[in-house]
């Protein structure tokens, strides 16, 4: 497949449980985001990685969430001790190239805590 | 990052030209309008992008007047599969990163 994957599709947590989302970006993509989007809003920014770099993490909701991208190609989202308030959909994103406006979206992973 | 404001819902019929507005009186010189479309379980998928006057291409046109400080993105001819939510970006396209900001968007019907 040429687009983004993002697996799995669908994670149910019990709350408390530690979750990880994985991400494939584009063979050759420089730039990778990871967006959160609840229900009936618009994605929101959580994190930015340049290759292996996460340059930009502001948009973390808090310490339990944590990304990475070792080599510079797969990406996981990382979210520890899972709260009600994280069920949403993950987006991750990739781009040929810092600052182009056009990023491909992988289908997301809608992630629910009970 | 400049603010943007776009209706929250608009219902068409098909076959006919769908008009969406976005106000972003904010906008900076460096800053770039981009329009996303997301479909209902899937990612934003990139429609178009520009700076100013008119820009074409085989999805939709977007239009920037002068000041810049609105743009309106124009579906011709629209079909039931056009039924999405269409987000107005606006942003430095030279900048680390890019971090694409997205607002509430606009959720368009379009009926039979």
């Amino acid at each position: 497949g040429a687009g983004v994957s993002q697996s799995p599709r669908y994670k149910v947590a019990k709350r408390g449980q530690d979750v990880a989302l994985r991400c494939d970006p584009i063979s050759g993509h420089v730039s990778l985001f990871w967006y959160q989007q609840a229900l009936g809003q618009g994605p929101e920014f959580l994190t930015y990685f340049q290759n292996e770099a996460q340059l930009d993490k502001s948009g973390l909701p808090s310490d339990r969430f944590f990304a990475e991208r070792p080599e510079g190609s797969v990406s996981t989202l990382k979210i520890q001790r899972t709260q009600q308030e994280d069920s949403a959909v993950y987006l991750c994103a990739s781009s040929r190239r810092e600052g182009t406006p056009e990023a491909f979206f992988g289908q997301g992973t809608r992630l629910t805590v009970v | 990052l400049a603010k943007t404001t776009q209706p929250i819902s608009m219902d068409s019929y098909e076959g006919q030209e769908v008009n969406i507005t976005c106000s972003h009186n904010n906008i900076a010189t460096n800053d770039y309008i981009t329009w996303y479309q997301q479909f209902p379980s899937q990612g934003p998928r990139f429609i178009i992008q520009g700076y100013k006057t008119k820009v074409t291409n085989e999805v939709a046109s977007l239009f920037i007047p002068a000041d810049r400080k609105s743009s309106t993105l124009s579906l011709p001819r629209v079909s039931l599969s056009d039924t999405a939510v269409y987000y107005c970006l606006v942003g430095d396209i030279g900048a680390a990163g890019n971090k694409l900001t997205f607002g509430g968007g606009t959720r368009v019907l379009v009926k039979p």
